[in-house]
């Protein structure tokens, strides 16, 4: 079985600072992927970014990127120069493809992030 | 571009009821998921359906049944609703499930309550 964990509930930061949204999984699979979401107040899920295990460089979408650390098994995302607009709930989440089947995602518990102005 | 359509987007109910939640994958998506997401909970992974037949299951409760269609929509049935139904649920679509990445493209949600 998988397992996220994602440690900050909550966070505030200050407008066009950067931020660091932690997360951790476990798994015994070596095939997976990493996952992050943004869910507004509004409650659609928006994809931001993803990882796969046997990627060998971070991966990098616009001013979201992710710290990839196999060997301590976090994903990490960072948003750069942040704005009032990523005010939001994220979600890290894993995806393991070793089954061959449409497995589901397995979500961590969240992290609540507030932009100051 | 297209996206995953739910419908309806809101639906009441009472206790003891059933409901039927529709969704449209995007075109040429030949995959489904469903999820539900309690109020100030993280999306729980319900099941899944690739090319018409049920590939994983999740913490799907069993009064709940779920298929895909032939044009590749899918429906949940909820039966013998209870006040802990009421959540958020969100289907989306992938195409392929391969060993490879695919993205799951969500729909906006029907969010269910249950009095």
């Amino acid at each position: 079985a998988q397992k996220i964990t994602q440690t900050q509930p909550g966070m505030f930061v200050q407008e066009k600072e950067a931020v660091t949204l932690d997360c951790t999984y476990d798994t015994s699979d070596p095939s997976y992927g990493l996952f992050w979401y943004k869910q507004p107040s509004s409650g659609e899920m928006i994809f931001l970014i993803y990882q796969g295990s046997y990627d060998q460089q971070n991966a990098t979408e616009g001013r979201y990127s992710l710290n990839f650390q196999k060997a301590r098994k976090s994903a990490n995302l960072v948003i750069s120069a942040s704005q009032l607009g990523d005010s939001a709930m994220y979600f890290c989440a894993m995806r393991v493809v070793s089954g061959g089947g449409a497995d589901g995602l397995t979500f961590g518990k969240g992290t609540h992030l507030i932009i100051q102005p | 571009a297209a996206g995953v359509i739910q419908s309806p987007r809101h639906l009441i109910k009472e206790k003891r009821e059933t409901a039927t939640l529709k969704c449209y994958p995007i075109p040429r998506h030949d995959t489904v998921y469903w999820y539900q997401q309690g109020p100030g909970q993280d999306p729980q992974f319900l099941i899944s359906f690739y090319e018409k037949m049920q590939s994983d299951k999740g913490s799907i409760p069993d009064r709940f049944s779920a298929q895909q269609f032939s044009d590749y929509h899918s429906e949940l049935n909820m039966s013998s609703l209870e006040l802990g139904d009421s959540a958020l649920y969100f289907c989306a679509s992938s195409l392929g499930t391969s060993f490879s990445y695919n993205e799951q493209f969500f729909g906006p949600g029907t969010r269910l309550t249950v009095l």
